[in-house]
């Protein structure tokens, strides 16, 4: 049982707007920043977002973080098909004193 | 642009250690920035975090895995490695090594693992 909560999954088409969710507790991103994964089909996770809405270089500002209280959500807008993949969100954890993960959400493509 | 990638058996006995290394190129494990973390993907499933080292040797682990879970690193090598012991059917999993960036603020920590191995299957059977 993950301690950051994700739905399994969520779908959209093309050009839409999606948001995927992640909720914590106050010992991990009550009092923690966020930072979100990407894990195409067959491939290691990439990192999409970092301490709540910060982008690293090279990934599109079509994916934006977000977090308020003890959750966190991910949007992507402007849909494309490359984006199918899963989704991971992270924080740290004061009471495990290490990182968590959320079970992850798997997005599709319609 | 830094690039880590793992190594060792694909296959291990019940009972067994599982030992992995992982080789950084483009950079250096001595980096006082960073930490070397080992995270893990059992097929099908999520991510665990098992555990990490800084270039001085301190460690932190999960405490689900700390009893059985080793990691080192070996600077001449640029390297770090994780060792796993009574390793059963539960420890099959894609085990990945990433570089892990840890800011401990005021007003709480901020981690990120940037970037990850391809990650390696380890199978547990006999």
């Amino acid at each position: 049982q993950s301690l950051l909560t994700q739905p399994p999954s969520a779908s959209g088409t093309p050009g839409q707007r999606v948001t995927i969710s992640c909720s914590g507790s106050g010992s991990n991103i009550g009092s923690n920043t966020v930072s979100w994964y990407q894990q195409l089909p067959g491939t290691a996770p990439k990192l999409l977002i970092y301490s709540n809405n910060q982008r690293p270089s090279g990934v599109p500002d079509r994916f934006s973080g977000s977090k308020s209280g003890t959750s966190a959500s991910l949007a992507i807008s402007g849909l494309q098909s490359e984006d199918e993949a899963d989704y991971y969100c992270a924080a740290w954890d004061d009471s495990l004193n290490g990182p968590v993960f959320g079970g992850g959400t798997k997005l599709t493509v319609l | 642009q830094v690039q880590l990638q793992e190594s060792g058996p694909g296959l291990v006995k019940p009972s067994e250690t599982l030992s992995l290394t992982c080789t950084m190129s483009g950079g250096s494990v001595s980096s006082g920035s960073y930490y070397w973390s080992w995270i893990r993907q059992p097929p099908g499933k999520g991510l665990e975090w098992i555990g990490y080292i800084y270039y001085s040797g301190s460690t932190n682990y999960n405490p689900s895995l700390k009893s059985r879970v080793t990691i080192s690193v070996d600077t001449s090598k640029n390297q770090f490695s994780l060792k796993l012991s009574s390793v059963t059917a539960a420890d099959t999993a894609v085990y990945h090594c990433a570089r892990e960036r840890k800011v401990t603020m005021i007003r709480g920590v901020s981690n990120w693992f940037d970037p990850w191995g391809q990650g390696t299957l380890v199978t547990v059977s006999s």
